[in-house]
């Protein structure tokens, strides 16, 4: 079974503009998390994703949001970009419970 | 919220010997503790999880113990190999009691797990 695909890999923006990543669950997985990793605040969760609805929500600004699809595909996007916002962006799938398998990630590098 | 702590943030053993990761977490409404092994450049790989319900798991070299009294959660590698050098990072959850989805994981801040050939 194919793992949790992340795109794209690698991404460079400036300050202002916005981003959208994008999300790949194993097949089958309906649950669809986000994370943002960084050297000084380590993992932190941003949202999850269940059935095209948002179910759960870490503690990050509204700049930050995401959706999900009916295949359960998911985005997330962030506006106005800022030079905190360079991370590894980390999606995670689950089926129905509590385990969740990480995908590549995404580095995002704001300049 | 939920609160993870993780100690050593450095390890550094030799090979074949063994490895403790110590969580502790805040939250005593959390009853699921994964471990996740980061390699440079990949994303976070599940390699063992333990529920409330459970005290020890264990997994060939691996194995977790958990503490819900004290709250707090080890790791334990046994036989260490080279290919047992990563980042290591437990997480607690309240779970998906809901029946669907997942819960957010909080995170420790990982332990740079070295092993000296």
């Amino acid at each position: 079974k194919a793992g949790v695909t992340q795109t794209p890999r690698y991404l460079i923006k400036t300050r202002g503009q916005q981003v959208t990543l994008s999300c790949s669950p194993i097949s089958g997985h309906r649950s669809v998390s986000w994370y943002q990793q960084t050297p000084g605040q380590g993992l932190q969760f941003l949202f999850e994703y269940f059935s095209e609805t948002q179910r759960n929500k870490g503690n990050f600004p509204g700049r930050f949001s995401g959706r999900q699809f009916s295949n359960s595909r998911s985005e997330m996007n962030v506006s106005t970009l800022e030079l905190g916002d360079s991370a590894l962006y980390l999606c995670a799938s689950s089926f129905s419970e509590d385990t969740q398998y990480f995908g590549p990630g995404t580095r995002l590098t704001v300049l | 919220g939920e609160n993870v702590e993780q100690h050593p943030s450095t390890l550094s053993v030799q090979e074949g010997d063994s490895a403790v990761i110590k969580c502790t977490y805040s939250d005593s409404a959390s009853n699921y503790f994964p471990w996740y092994k980061q390699e440079l450049g990949k994303g976070p790989q599940l390699i063992i999880d333990i529920r409330s319900n459970v005290g020890e798991k264990k997994d060939q070299r691996i194995a977790v113990t958990l503490n819900k009294t004290a709250k707090h959660f080890s790791l334990h590698i046994t036989e260490t190999q080279p290919e047992d050098s990563a980042v290591y990072f437990c997480a607690a959850s309240r779970g998906g009691g809901s029946g669907g989805g997942a819960d957010g994981l909080t995170f420790g801040k990982g332990t740079h797990l070295i092993i000296q050939p």
